[in-house]
């Protein structure tokens, strides 16, 4: 298996504009995560989804933010209009958690979003 | 709200010596795992170690240990035989098993530097 795969590696925006993160969790996993880091607030959780459902979007900071899984392959985070605040490394992990006996978090290799 | 709490910012070692990285939580529960997470410069989130909280037994992988203390809700990761690949930020995460939640909560993390 590829593993998580996020796209796109980098990305560099003007303030305003519309960005939108996918990911692709690994095959057969049903929960799926978004992760934003930066520095000064390290890895927070942003939304999990289970079953492509959103089960907990506590973390989502505002509207700006939304988070869509149409199906199990496949998730996206939007954020629009965009603003400097947002710079940061926002991760996708996924697992299969739930009644597995090795549970863990398999992590992309997360989208360095710069918001100029 | 479960918190973990990293109190390391930055730690460096001599190569092939030994090192402890110190990690504490607070949680009510009584069902949970944690885990430690190594992130290279590549940024990539790497799986070190998981202990789960009904064992009483440390875990250990290789030259990676831990000391769980679950009375005092202390989890130190102790890395022997210090290799310069072992350079890179370390989190403490920690996952509550109970309530249907499974979202890992991570520390600020340490970043540990392996000097020849």
């Amino acid at each position: 298996d590829a593993g998580v795969i996020q796209s796109p590696r980098h990305e560099v925006t003007e303030m305003g504009q519309e960005v939108t993160l996918r990911c692709k969790p690994i095959s057969g996993h049903d929960y799926l995560f978004w992760y934003r880091q930066t520095m000064m607030r390290g890895l927070e959780l942003l939304i999990y989804f289970n079953n492509n459902v959103p089960i907990d979007d506590s973390g989502m900071p505002e509207d700006r933010f939304s988070a869509k899984m149409p199906n199990a392959s496949f998730s996206t985070l939007k954020i629009q209009p965009s603003e400097p605040r947002d710079s940061a490394v926002y991760f996708c992990a996924s697992s299969n958690v739930r009644g597995a006996t090795n549970e863990k978090l398999f992590f992309g290799s997360g989208t360095q979003l710069s918001v100029l | 709200a479960q918190t973990v709490t990293q109190s390391q910012p930055e730690m460096s070692v001599q190569e092939a010596e030994t090192v402890t990285l110190s990690c504490t939580y607070d949680t009510s529960e009584n069902n949970y795992y944690l885990f430690w997470y190594k992130q290279p410069p590549s940024r990539q989130m790497i799986l070190v170690i998981r202990q789960e909280a009904y064992k009483q037994q440390n875990a250990t992988e290789n030259r990676f240990s831990v000391n769980f203390q679950k009375a005092a809700k202390s989890f130190s990761l102790k890395i022997s035989d210090s290799q310069l690949g072992d350079t890179a930020m370390y989190f403490c995460a920690f996952m509550n098993r109970q309530g249907g939640s499974e979202k890992l909560v991570f520390g600020k993390g340490t970043k540990l530097t392996v000097n020849p």
